[in-house]
């Protein structure tokens, strides 16, 4: 089963890039038919999607971040990348990354998440 | 944007008794996309079920999941004190991917 670990600095300044990285292990980031998606939690609030990129190299990202977000992926690590530009407070979340199947009815998996706290 | 909506927000029961969830989407999903998770205070959350009422690895018989097109359903048949949790329903057939806002299922 695949299995996903998140990595990255704990803490960022407010107006800097917070930027995570997301090891896939136990197969391969581009054989398979996958989104490779990145999710947020706000302490005490529910999941927040952010984006992905998919098993053909395309992205997709929640209109409300939009204009701040990049996730890209390197296959050679077999890792995916998030990274959120001029972020505040507001972006203090734990990061989560996950893999959800694009064209099977079979499981999704989720890393146990990051937490990223922004602040001077 | 495909928005789920779950009630009740919060469902009080007691242990053994039978707990019902529901998921409403603004629009058809997949029903290979629609997926339930369970979470506890400082966890991630734990996939329960995938393709709308497939359990996922490990989670008992008492979990179900059922429903289509815009109404979805995750039945806990007799609750037991390790299932008090938050529970979202979450889409991922149609982009942007959403989540419900979750239902908090406490001891009464």
């Amino acid at each position: 089963q695949v299995q996903l670990q998140e990595s990255g600095p704990g803490l960022v300044k407010p107006s800097q890039t917070l930027s995570l990285t997301c090891t896939v292990s136990g197969g391969s980031i581009s054989s398979g038919y996958y989104y490779w998606s990145w999710i947020r939690q706000h302490p005490g609030k529910g999941l927040e999607w952010i984006g992905y990129i998919s098993y053909s190299g395309s992205t997709y990202y929640n209109p409300s971040l939009k204009s701040r977000v990049t996730i890209s992926v390197d296959n050679s690590k077999n890792q995916f990348s998030l990274k959120v530009n001029s972020v505040t407070a507001a972006d203090t979340a734990v990061y989560y990354c996950a893999g959800e199947p694009a064209t099977e009815v079979t499981e999704t998996n989720w890393g146990q998440g990051t937490l990223v706290t922004v602040s001077s | 944007e495909i928005v789920l909506t779950q009630s009740p927000v919060t469902l009080s029961l007691s242990p053994g008794e039978r707990a019902t969830l529901s998921c409403r989407a603004s629009q058809s999903v997949s029903s290979t996309y629609l997926v339930w998770y369970q979470q506890k205070p400082g966890q991630a959350p734990r996939l329960l079920i995938y393709g709308t009422s497939n359990r996922a690895t490990g989670i008992p018989d008492r979990f179900s999941g059922s429903g289509s097109g815009t109404d979805f359903t995750l039945t806990i048949s007799r609750l037991e004190p390790e299932d008090f949790a938050v529970y979202y329903c979450q889409q991922y057939g149609i982009s942007p991917f959403t989540f419900g806002p979750g239902t908090k299922v406490d001891i009464k």
